[in-house]
């Protein structure tokens, strides 16, 4: 039973537009959204969190957009950029402590 | 600060072998959780160690195994090693003032033959 979902594996953007990427769960106790990037043979590099109490949370050209009732979320990358191109994980934690349940990653390549 | 460090970065191992993997937490943190990686699976939450106690365990079964130590470094063993064990193997440390935010080390790459 998949938690956390990322219904695109891939997405390709031009440089300079909107990237978006979704992630959808299913468990109504997450209470703590994060999304990851991963290059590979490297470790997840965290990028942004989001509260279940907030519904946007912005951090330079990255934006996560949390809609509790569809149970849904969203990073934007504005502008995209070539080196923004890796895997992203959405990732969620409810109260257990640290463990995270991962969604299973979107490729997004950014076009020079 | 340096970053959280996993040793040794490469490993392999036989069928019905064990294995021992290191990680050192970033300084300060005390809580260290690990993750493996696989293709199929995808990235899936193994243990968390906080104090030198397993705080949570995911759906792995008891071959997998880890401690903490007393300066927050942890290991993991996998004992009777099986073909789908490979797999990249990820430690992440957390601070104890952001208890979700967890940052990920390099990981091991254990290939199992």
């Amino acid at each position: 039973d998949q938690q956390v979902k990322q219904n695109s594996p891939s997405l390709s953007v031009q440089e300079g537009r909107i990237s978006i990427l979704n992630c959808d769960y299913t468990n109504s106790m997450f209470d703590y959204f994060l999304w990851y990037k991963k290059y590979p043979a490297e470790g997840p590099t965290f990028l942004i969190s989001i509260s279940s109490i907030k519904d946007k949370n912005e951090d330079g050209r990255f934006t996560v957009f949390l809609n509790k009732s569809a149970k849904h979320l969203s990073l934007h990358i504005v502008p995209s950029q070539p080196g923004d191109s890796a895997v992203y994980f959405c990732a969620a934690s409810g109260n257990a402590g640290n463990m995270l349940t991962f969604g299973g990653g979107t490729r997004l390549m950014v076009k020079p | 600060k340096a970053g959280v460090t996993q040793t040794p970065r490469y490993l392999i191992k036989t069928r019905g072998q064990q294995v021992t993997l290191s990680c050192s937490p970033i300084s300060g943190h005390r809580s260290v959780s690990w993750y493996q990686q696989t293709p199929g699976q995808g990235l899936q939450f193994l243990f968390e160690y906080f104090s030198e106690t397993q705080r949570n365990k995911g759906n792995f079964p008891g071959r997998f195994s880890g401690r903490q130590f007393s300066n927050s470094r942890s290991e993991m063993n996998v004992s009777t090693l099986e073909l789908g064990d490979s797999a990249l193997y990820l430690c992440a440390s957390s601070p104890l003032t952001s208890i979700n935010e967890q940052f990920f080390g390099p990981g091991t790459r254990l290939t199992v033959l």
